[in-house]
């Protein structure tokens, strides 16, 4: 399943918001997790079943959606959030499929 | 804490062999399906290849299938990745990372991943 993510770069300033997109080649129902990479480390779990965080995520990251369509939203940026963000389906598999990321960078 | 500690990555030509290892603790290992994943230089991330908890069940990317081997020691809760016939789009960081368990039922959502171990394939 191919995994689309847009935009590829977000520039967005400190205490707005940012809403991520991801779309499945085909419906993936509610088995898409989020992951926020930052420069020099590994990819951390953010989001599961589409909506869920994950354990000592902040709430001010929410996911919606399901299906083919999801989106990532994170709510008043802090500076620690500017990093790249990959959608992952885990619904068909193998193989698992990331999406390309989007890099959400300062403005 | 669960902690993944790849080892095992470096400089090899290209036809050349080389063994990863992903040293895991906090977890009951042998409970856990495990992946590989891997990231080119300035890329995005790529799935490489999956076992199940007991090891009777292996997956692979085309990408790599017949040229990589996934397998574990759960008493040693070690994870490995041999790869032969390595080739330069071969090169990247190679993160090793769990799976769930949901309701006792193995899903590839990747929980926890180690930090990496970098594989240079180059002449």
């Amino acid at each position: 399943i191919v995994m689309t993510q847009s935009p590829a770069t977000l520039s967005v300033s400190p205490g707005e918001r940012a809403t991520l997109s991801c779309r499945a080649g085909q419906s993936v129902g509610s088995n898409l997790a989020w992951y926020q990479q930052k420069p020099g480390q590994a990819p951390r779990l953010l989001i599961s079943g589409a909506s869920t965080r994950a354990t000592g995520i902040p709430v001010r990251f929410s996911g919606s959606g399901s299906g083919t369509e999801f989106t990532l939203t994170i709510s008043g940026l802090q500076s620690e959030d500017f990093a790249v963000y990959y959608c992952q389906q885990y619904d068909n598999w193998p193989p698992l499929t990331f999406g390309g990321g989007t890099k959400v960078e300062i403005k | 804490e669960v902690q993944l500690l790849e080892s095992g990555g470096g400089l090899v030509q290209p036809g050349g062999s080389l063994r990863l290892s992903c040293a895991a603790s906090g977890i009951t290992f042998s409970n856990y399906a495990m992946s590989w994943v891997r990231q080119a230089p300035g890329k995005g991330l790529e799935w490489v290849s999956a076992i199940s908890g007991s090891g009777g069940s292996t997956y692979y990317a085309d990408s790599v299938k017949g040229r990589f081997t996934v397998s574990r020691d759960n008493p040693k809760n070690t994870l490995y990745l041999q790869m032969n016939s390595l080739r330069a789009d071969d090169t990247a960081v190679y993160y090793c990372a769990n799976w769930a368990l949901l309701r006792g039922v193995p899903t590839p959502r990747l929980d926890f991943w180690g930090q990496g171990t970098l594989v240079t394939v180059s002449s």
